[in-house]
């Protein structure tokens, strides 16, 4: 099956614990990327890969920080969450910039 | 800088009623215009885009017409279904950037 996978689904933490959420496209692309959305469905770009190259960072917080071990693979670590990261975070791959395939994405709860 | 606007944050219709979503777009360029669907649960994935070079795009009974006019791409549908209900984003693509998103309209079809 050719898809973008992630896990985990949910994640409930506490303030100032470390997470890690993993993701993983098996549609040969080239350019991944991580979006949060809110609890009002706001769509935000948070980074984007291109062959082992961060090409977009809007400004997120540096306590989070994408990992990618290959072009098939883009992780997302927050070093110490914070009430306001609660969201869902969406992966996504793409091979032009106009299709982007996304994952079901991981549902952040902070306490 | 580029920007999306949708103003319905919600509709609600009853099926075979005719739906129609407000998008407009605010850029310096003719840029990628694209409808994202996303279902409860999922990530959002392509409905339809149209290029400067094709003015409308159509799919899945859904139609979009590209009016640099007025600087809007609402997204029409003639009869909807209650299997429709999902959240619909508008998105602009620029240059070599990731897509922009609009807020998003939830649409609610009874049955």
């Amino acid at each position: 099956e050719t898809a973008v996978f992630q896990t985990p689904n949910y994640h409930v933490t506490q303030v100032g614990n470390e997470v890690s959420f993993n993701c993983k496209q098996t549609l040969g692309h080239d350019t991944m990327y991580w979006y949060k959305q809110d609890s009002k469905k706001l769509l935000k770009i948070m980074f984007s890969y291109n062959n082992k190259q961060l090409i977009v960072n809007e400004t997120v917080p540096r306590r989070f920080s994408p990992q990618s071990s290959d072009k098939a693979h883009l992780n997302l670590r927050i070093k110490s969450v914070e009430p306001e990261d609660s969201a869902v975070y969406l992966c996504a791959s793409s091979r032009d910039r106009w299709e982007q395939y996304f994952g079901p994405g991981t549902r952040l709860t902070v306490l | 800088g580029d920007s999306v606007t949708q103003k319905q944050g919600q509709v609600t219709l009853s099926e075979d009623d005719f739906l129609f979503i407000n998008c407009t777009y605010s850029t310096t360029t003719y840029p990628t215009l694209l409808w994202y669907v996303q279902y409860l649960g999922q990530g959002p994935q392509l409905l339809l885009k149209v290029t400067t070079a094709n003015n409308k795009g159509i799919s899945r009974g859904f139609e979009a017409t590209y009016d640099k006019g007025t600087t809007s791409f609402h997204l029409q549908k003639a009869s909807v279904q209650e299997s429709d209900s999902a959240v619909y984003f508008c998105a602009l693509v620029n240059n070599n950037n990731a897509p922009r998103f609009g807020a998003g309209t939830k649409l609610s079809v009874k049955p």
